[in-house]
């Protein structure tokens, strides 16, 4: 089954603990994202990858990394989270930005600081 | 910058009966793509439809049509013999089709089905 997998679905964390929320796909994606759901404003993008080793920022990426190391996996880290980065998480995929816009997207990731 | 509007927050609509949401979109661009996608509670982002901006005809999808006005940038959804199952935060999206673009997203329209 095609699909994105992000773990975890819930997490609580404290201000400053270092994280990582993990994003897989199995479709040989080229294209995979990160947004942040907020009340009213909709989902607005973090990073973004075009391929292996090809990252840039979306548009709200203080206080997130990413990497790309390998085509399925395009993990997000929070080095020193902030109570701010309370949010909803979703990590989307789509084969490429010409070919198929269709973004297929994980099911979310709650996250909490406190 | 490419923006997204929806200015309905949240709309209601009798099962059985037609609803529609609206979006307007701010662009310079001439070929790109519109969706909507669907958030139901359990969180989970489901594309409902999608249409392409050189395409002339609206894209329907079952009881889901759209009616895209390139001129005027608007993108409304229209749900047909609405169903309790339809209740969700519906967002319009634009992505343009050239370049590294990410879908730029509307702030959403929650969308309660009175049974």
């Amino acid at each position: 089954e095609a699909q994105v997998t992000q773990n975890p679905r819930y997490l609580i964390t404290v201000t400053g603990k270092k994280l990582t929320v993990t994003c897989s796909q199995n479709m040989n994606h080229e294209y995979m994202s990160w947004y942040r759901q907020d009340p009213g404003l909709g989902l607005r993008q973090i990073y973004y990858s075009m391929n292996v080793e090809v990252t840039d920022k979306g548009d709200v990426p203080e206080g997130y990394k990413v990497s790309r190391k390998e085509k399925r996996n395009f993990p997000l880290i929070l080095e020193s989270p902030s109570p701010n980065q309370t949010s909803l998480y979703f990590c989307a995929s789509s084969l490429s930005r010409t070919l198929n816009t269709e973004a297929f997207f994980g099911q979310g990731t709650r996250l909490t600081v406190v | 910058a490419q923006t997204v509007t929806q200015s309905q927050p949240e709309m209601s609509v009798q099962e059985a009966e037609t609803v529609t949401l609206s979006c307007t979109y701010d662009t310079s661009e001439s070929d790109y793509y519109l969706f909507w996608y669907k958030q139901p509670p359990s969180r989970q982002m489901i594309l409902v439809i999608r249409q392409e901006a050189y395409k002339q005809q609206n894209a329907t999808e079952n009881r889901f049509s759209v009616n895209f006005q390139k001129a005027a940038k608007s993108f409304s959804l229209k749900i047909s013999d609405s169903q309790l199952g339809d209740a969700a935060m519906y967002f319009c999206a634009y992505r343009r089709r050239s370049g590294n673009t990410p879908l730029v997203f509307g702030k959403g329209t929650r969308l309660s089905v009175i049974a």
